[in-house]
């Protein structure tokens, strides 16, 4: 079982539709992630969040809303998706995301799989 | 242009065999993790190298760090089904020290009973 859990496990939404992907870690850890996974290729960051803080943006569309209400939880709010954001989304945690930490270990969640009809 | 660049791509391979995967780069890395990820789920953390020309071995499983720390390997012995499962290395590159991580393009393998 992982450490880190995502709910939905599974999300089929509209273009016009708005809806959240929620995770959540108890490990104390004060780093947080969103990568997005296309079928057969490597996660790719989208966000990092460190102590609530957003840290990195990696040129995200602004139609991907993150958000990090506590130490514990982070959410990405989905609006006006398009067909190509069909992916699975992971969240991750780690430690802590600060110089000197680049081999610390991240522990991900299973995953939410989204399909944007 | 991909960072890491894992080969090979797909292994198809009987139980008992032996395999090594690479990870290769032109830049220098302070750390290599290697994750395995099986269908559905997360990426699991399998390893980290931080030395270069560090050995690291998980019971069938021998991880080596490159000396200039620009790549590494995985050698699996003895491959089990249990093995199946997409592979994946990934570092934070620069010296930095960030854990900004940039995943290698994976290694997908099937061992069959």
């Amino acid at each position: 079982d992982t450490e880190v859990t995502q709910t939905p496990k599974h999300l089929v939404m509209g273009m016009t539709n708005k809806k959240s992907l929620k995770c959540e870690q108890h490990m104390g850890h004060r780093a947080m992630y969103w990568y997005k996974q296309k079928a057969k290729k490597p996660p790719e960051l989208m966000f990092v969040y460190s102590y609530e803080k957003l840290s990195i943006n990696e040129s995200v569309p602004s139609r991907f809303s993150p958000e990090c209400p506590n130490s514990s939880l982070l959410n990405l709010h989905l609006h006006a998706l398009q067909p190509e954001d069909s992916a699975l989304y992971l969240c991750a945690s780690s430690q802590t995301y600060s110089q000197g930490a680049s081999n610390q270990p991240q522990h991900f969640g299973d995953g939410t799989r989204l399909s944007i009809l | 242009t991909q960072l890491l660049e894992q080969s090979p791509q797909f292994l198809s391979i009987q139980e008992g065999e032996n395999l090594t995967v690479y990870c290769n780069s032109s830049s220098v890395f302070s750390s290599l993790q290697w994750y395995r990820q099986e269908p559905g789920e997360g990426p699991v953390l399998l390893v980290t190298v931080v030395t270069g020309g560090e050995v690291k071995k998980l019971k069938r499983l021998t991880f080596q760090f490159g000396d200039a720390r620009k790549d590494s390997s995985l050698h699996i012995t003895a491959a089990q089904p249990g093995d199946t499962g997409l592979y994946l290395c990934a570092g934070a590159p620069g010296n930095t020290g960030f854990q900004k991580l940039v995943f290698g393009t994976g290694t997908r393998l099937l061992v069959s009973p």
